[in-house]
């Protein structure tokens, strides 16, 4: 069983383009989290979303930012116009059951996107 | 909402036991997780405490105590290969909250 699939693993965008994330969880996993680290930080909560839907975006600025989670295919973390402050790892996990019934969440290996 | 609070840094030698310890502050608790992240790596789930008392696994345990808004993780009979950063992280707090917060996470370096 493959586990939480991240692509690219490293993307260089210039300030101002669009950076797109991709996430495949794991097989029968139908929750899907991103977090974003910054160096020497922890994990921040960005966005959960189940197939479809987004569930809680309360950690994902406003502006910029888009999430999505298609019926087929990967989980999409979307950023417009991107900014030197959006430099970090960016991280998806996934996990068989919603929170609440889980705590146990799959990370990938994470996209590192560094703005110019 | 949540804040964890944990040491930055701790050094320990191969063999030895080390603890690193998690502080809380929470409007609601339901537990306690771990993870170890290598460097440049994914966070990897460790253990989850969702009751008081010690949870053993292997090498590795996690304690809590609610009462005094503590945990930490125990690592026995280190070895070169728990050098890690190590996060406790925290399950959401309330109806319609799904963010599991993260402490800022614990250098374990291992010397031999």
């Amino acid at each position: 069983n493959a586990g939480v699939m991240q692509n690219p693993r490293h993307l260089v965008r210039r300030r101002g383009q669009e950076a797109r994330l991709r996430c495949s969880p794991m097989k029968g996993h139908s929750h899907v989290y991103w977090y974003r680290q910054l160096p020497e930080e922890g994990l921040k909560f960005m966005v959960y979303l189940q197939k479809e839907n987004i569930i809680d975006e309360s950690g994902m600025p406003k502006e910029r930012f888009s999430a999505e989670f298609p019926k087929e295919g990967p989980s999409i973390l979307r950023i417009q116009q991107v900014v030197r402050g959006d430099s970090a790892a960016y991280f998806c996990a996934s996990s068989p059951r919603p929170p609440g019934t889980t705590y146990e969440q799959y990370f990938g290996p994470g996209t590192r996107l560094t703005v110019t | 909402g949540q804040s964890l609070e944990q040491p930055s840094e701790v050094t320990a030698v191969e063999g030895a036991i080390v603890q690193i310890n998690c502080t809380y502050q929470t409007s609601g608790f339901y537990g306690l997780s771990w993870y170890q992240q290598h460097d440049g790596g994914a966070p990897t789930f460790l253990s989850y405490n969702g009751l008081d008392g010690l949870e053993e696994t292997g090498r590795f345990s996690s304690f809590l105590s609610r009462s005094d808004s503590y945990g930490y993780l125990l690592l026995q009979e280190l070895q070169m290969k728990d050098s890690a950063s190590y996060f406790c992280a925290a399950p959401p707090s309330g109806a319609g909250s799904y963010q599991l917060t993260f402490g800022k996470g614990t250098k374990l370096s291992v010397i031999p």
